[in-house]
């Protein structure tokens, strides 16, 4: 069982640049999320969705873009990478619609923005 | 909005030690989850409380989720050094367009 798929694991970006993470699940859930990880700061919610089509800003959305065409795929994009950005990011997935269930995370993706 | 405290944020511990941790929302919760993260890897899914002060036990961690569904509590009989990572309480309230919410964690080391 493959549950929830980051890539990549691993990316350094310029200042600038533009870059998508991919996050996708098996398990039929139809709730999916992202996060950023920074120390001394927790888990903070980027983005959600909670089905096919819709998506909702969490915490932290600023200078990220997502979108859900399927209920497997959830992708974050970075349009113009920041040094602020540089952040561990996680992909969460929850079978509840209202995430009120148990959330499998991804394996995290880290990025550095120079 | 929603705040999720856990203080400390560091804790170091005597292997064997009982370990006891904190989560307190500034708002009444629907539910309270706990994670584990060990160095390096992704949050773990340990338990979920919904009911005003309710106990579950998993082997030597003991979880509480409070009388007024504000605060929680983690606590490890006997630590190992298996034990060792960072344990994240998130809360959830209730109403329309709830969010978990994380509180920044508490990392734990154990001196064997």
């Amino acid at each position: 069982n493959a549950g929830v798929t980051q890539t990549p694991k691993f990316q350094v970006l310029k200042t600038g640049q533009s870059m998508t993470l991919q996050c996708a699940q098996d398990m039929n859930h139809e709730y999916m999320s992202w996060y950023r990880q920074d120390p001394g700061m927790g888990l903070r919610l980027i983005h959600y969705s909670v089905g096919a089509g819709i998506t909702d800003q969490g915490e932290v959305p600023n200078g990220y873009n997502v979108s859900r065409s399927t209920t497997e795929d959830f992708p974050l994009r970075l349009l113009s990478a920041a040094p602020s950005q540089t952040s561990v990011y996680f992909c969460a997935s929850s079978y509840s619609e209202e995430g009120a269930g148990e959330l499998f995370f991804g394996e995290g993706s880290r990025l550095t923005v120079l | 909005g929603q705040q999720v405290m856990q203080i400390p944020q560091y804790q170091h511990v005597q292997e064997g030690e009982d370990f006891t941790t904190y989560c307190n929302s500034s708002t009444t919760l629907s539910n309270i989850q706990w994670y584990k993260q060990r160095p390096g890897g992704h949050p773990v899914f340990l338990i979920q409380l919904v009911k005003s002060g309710e106990v579950k036990k998993q082997k030597r961690l003991t979880f509480q989720f409070g009388e007024a569904k504000k605060n929680s509590s983690l606590h490890i009989t006997a630590t190992q050094t298996t034990d060792v990572g960072t344990y994240f309480c998130a809360g959830e309230t209730t109403g329309a367009n709830s969010k978990l919410t994380f509180g920044k964690g508490i990392t734990l080391s154990v001196r064997p």
